[in-house]
């Protein structure tokens, strides 16, 4: 069951165009998003975050878009750079019970910027 | 952003040993760490929640006698892979929470586990 997805194995652009990945998920009890960057052989890097309350959030060249009626949500990187490609994460965090919780991963995106 | 440390990077060793990987929040006190596993070309599954001074939460299907994992400080968290076979082979992550914003996660480099 897979909670958190990303249909797009991979993207391609031009340096200096902008870049939308995307994210679906189904379950409305997911608290935050997030987004993390990924090198081969490498640990997550974590970009940015989004509250379920709210519907955008931006960090320098990074926004993230938030639409809970579709579930739906997406990392806009403007304008891409070469220095952008690598494997993103879309992520979901659900609270449990005793102030626990734990991120669920989509399966990730391959983005390749062009110079 | 935060910096997680782990140790080994990367791992080989032999069916039926075992392998203890560390990692270590280097810049600020951690009481929650996570331990995931990559699968090539797929997503990262969570494993289990190690909390500082307790015991840790294992995921359902994550045999808990087989990966031991033990949080002894606020900055170390190590997972031990015993009686290693081949399927055992994958990459490990493991991230350390932001304080007060558990979902906030921080990620070591990962190690590699070979098991010939």
């Amino acid at each position: 069951d897979q909670q958190v997805k990303q249909n797009s194995p991979s993207l391609s652009v031009q340096e200096g165009r902008i870049s939308i990945l995307n994210c679906d998920y189904t379950n409305s009890m997911f608290d935050y998003f997030l987004w993390y960057k990924k090198y081969p052989a490498e640990g997550p890097t974590f970009l940015i975050s989004i509250s379920s309350i709210k519907d955008k959030n931006e960090d320098g060249r990074f926004t993230v878009f938030l639409n809970k009626s579709a579930k739906h949500l997406s990392l806009h990187i403007v304008p891409s750079q070469p220095g952008d490609s690598a494997v993103y994460f879309c992520a979901a965090w659900i609270h449990g019970s005793s102030n626990t919780g734990k991120l669920i991963f989509g399966q990730g995106t391959t983005l390749q910027v062009k110079p | 952003g935060a910096v997680v440390s782990q140790h080994p990077s990367w791992v080989i060793c032999k069916s039926g040993t075992s392998v203890k990987i560390e990692c270590r929040s280097l810049d600020f006190q951690a009481t929650t760490m996570f331990w995931y596993r990559q699968f090539p070309k797929q997503s990262l599954m969570l494993m289990a929640t190690s909390n500082e001074g307790s015991k840790a939460t294992y995921e359902q299907g994550v045999e808990k006698d087989k990966f031991l994992i033990n949080h002894a400080s606020l900055t170390l968290s190590t997972l031990t892979v015993t009686s290693a076979h081949p399927e055992d082979s994958s990459f490990y992550i493991c991230s350390a929470a932001s304080p007060g914003r558990p979902y906030e996660q921080y990620f070591g480099p990962g190690t590699r586990l070979t098991v010939t």
